[in-house]
């Protein structure tokens, strides 16, 4: 099976401006987290999709969002940008039974 | 709130040297993962744990669940180089769906 696949993986945005970053699942998972790492914070959780609905959501501001399509695919947003959002951002699919395969995540760089 | 605490946060070890990062939560956990990330990659799943006092191995590394489902502890014994990497628990939220990762043990391995 194909691992978990995320575009783009570099990115440079200007503080301002929005983003939006795509995550493919393993097939079969109907499962997305997304997770922010830094340095500072280590890895957060954002949220998680379950057959295209937000089933949980971290501690993050609404300029954090997504959404999970009818194949799985998920693609999250982050309007207004700010230089503290400079981060790896993490996908990750799971089955049901819980465990977590994770994408090798966006490296997102606002200047 | 949702934060796992890890401790150490570094540890050198000379190789051949057994290895043991604990993570504690203030709260019972339903269950526990751990994943390892390599520099520069993402993290990989380890292990879950859901049992009380649930023990589990494979090759060189031995997973431990508190008998009150409150901490957790990961041992290697006889590092290698490749061992080297974060080592992270996680933590299952309230709805088991969502994942909140501890601050992580980073292991460096001297030759």
């Amino acid at each position: 099976k194909a691992g978990v696949t995320q575009t783009p993986r570099y990115l440079i945005k200007t503080r301002g401006q929005q983003v939006t970053l795509s995550c493919s699942p393993i097939s079969g998972h109907r499962s997305v987290s997304w997770y922010q790492q830094t340095p500072g914070q280590g890895l957060q959780f954002l949220f998680e999709y379950f057959s295209e609905t937000q089933r949980n959501k971290g501690n993050f501001p609404g300029r954090f969002s997504g959404r999970q399509f009818s194949n799985s695919r998920s693609e999250m947003n982050v309007s207004t940008l700010e230089l503290g959002d400079s981060a790896l951002y993490l996908c990750a699919s799971k089955r049901a039974s819980g465990e977590q395969y994770f994408g090798p995540g966006t490296r997102l760089t606002v200047t | 709130g949702q934060q796992v605490m890890q401790i150490p946060q570094y540890q050198h070890v000379q190789e051949g040297e057994d290895f043991t990062t604990y993570c504690n939560s203030s709260t019972t956990l339903s269950n526990i993962q751990w994943y390892k990330q390599r520099p520069g990659g993402h993290p990989v799943f380890l292990i879950q744990l859901v049992k009380s006092g649930e023990v589990k191995k494979q090759k060189r590394l031995t997973f431990q669940f508190g008998e009150a489902k409150k901490n957790s502890s990961l041992h290697i014994t006889a590092t290698q180089t490749t061992d080297v990497g974060t080592y992270f628990c996680a933590k299952g939220g309230n709805t088991g769906n969502q994942f909140y990762f501890g601050t992580g043990t980073s292991l460096t391995v001297i030759p």
